[in-house]
């Protein structure tokens, strides 16, 4: 079993939809949980921290789920500009191996 | 700059040269990560530091693969014997403690 599991997608949304995503991820103990965005041929780019009472930046939602060890990203009213890829990021606890990286989720919003 | 800063932005070498990438975190980071992604892959983890401490060698996925860094600051990534498989975009990232990481543009590197 995967570290850390996406669905890959990919993900064709209208302009103005709400669109979630979820990643699960093998290590209960795990402790950081993080959503990054990845443009085509671009460095990926740090979107929210995920904390235990789930946050919220604009459009964005995040929410974990210790009990089932997943977490989720939610975007409403998707935008032109959101069409990426979306990595979901664990830092698991006592591992030496930071920042493990989900395959990530395709996303594309249609005009 | 501000940022995680990565160096060639692009280097093309031909097949069995050594190339050197190099990456300067953002300063006062205490941690640093090398990555690999192939055109069209996902993140492979090649190599983590992490203040003094002895790095995470484990991704490493050769021994023409090796890295340094000293102290809190630049890191350098040496492929020896460069293979054509070798080629992909190398990214840098750093980061402070357990937080988030930031990465640089990354290095394209193409093995002819």
């Amino acid at each position: 079993r995967k570290e850390v599991e996406q669905d890959p997608g990919p993900f064709n949304v209208p302009e103005g939809a709400t669109v979630a995503f979820n990643c699960t991820y093998s290590n209960s103990a795990s402790q950081s949980f993080f959503w990054y965005r990845q443009d085509c041929r671009k460095e990926p780019k740090l979107l929210m921290s995920v904390y235990s009472s789930g946050n919220e930046d604009g459009r964005f939602t995040a929410q974990l789920n210790r009990a089932s060890q997943y977490i989720s990203l939610l975007i409403r009213d998707s935008k032109l500009s959101d069409s990426a890829t979306y990595l979901c990021v664990v830092i698991p606890s006592g591992s030496a191996r930071q920042l493990t990286f989900g395959s990530g989720t395709q996303l594309t919003v249609l005009p | 700059g501000a940022g995680v800063s990565q160096s060639p932005s692009n280097k093309v070498t031909e097949k069995g040269k050594d190339v050197e990438l190099r990456c300067d975190p953002i300063s006062g980071h205490t941690a640093l990560y090398w990555y690999r992604q192939r055109l069209g892959q996902g993140l492979e983890f090649l190599i983590y530091f992490q203040g003094n401490s002895a790095p995470d060698k484990s991704g490493l996925p050769s021994d023409r693969f090796s890295a340094e860094r000293t102290g809190e600051s630049v890191s350098t990534l040496t492929i020896q014997r460069t293979q054509q498989e070798d080629s992909a975009v190398y990214l840098c990232a750093s980061s402070l403690n357990r937080q988030g990481a930031f990465f640089g543009q990354g290095t394209r590197l193409t093995v002819v």
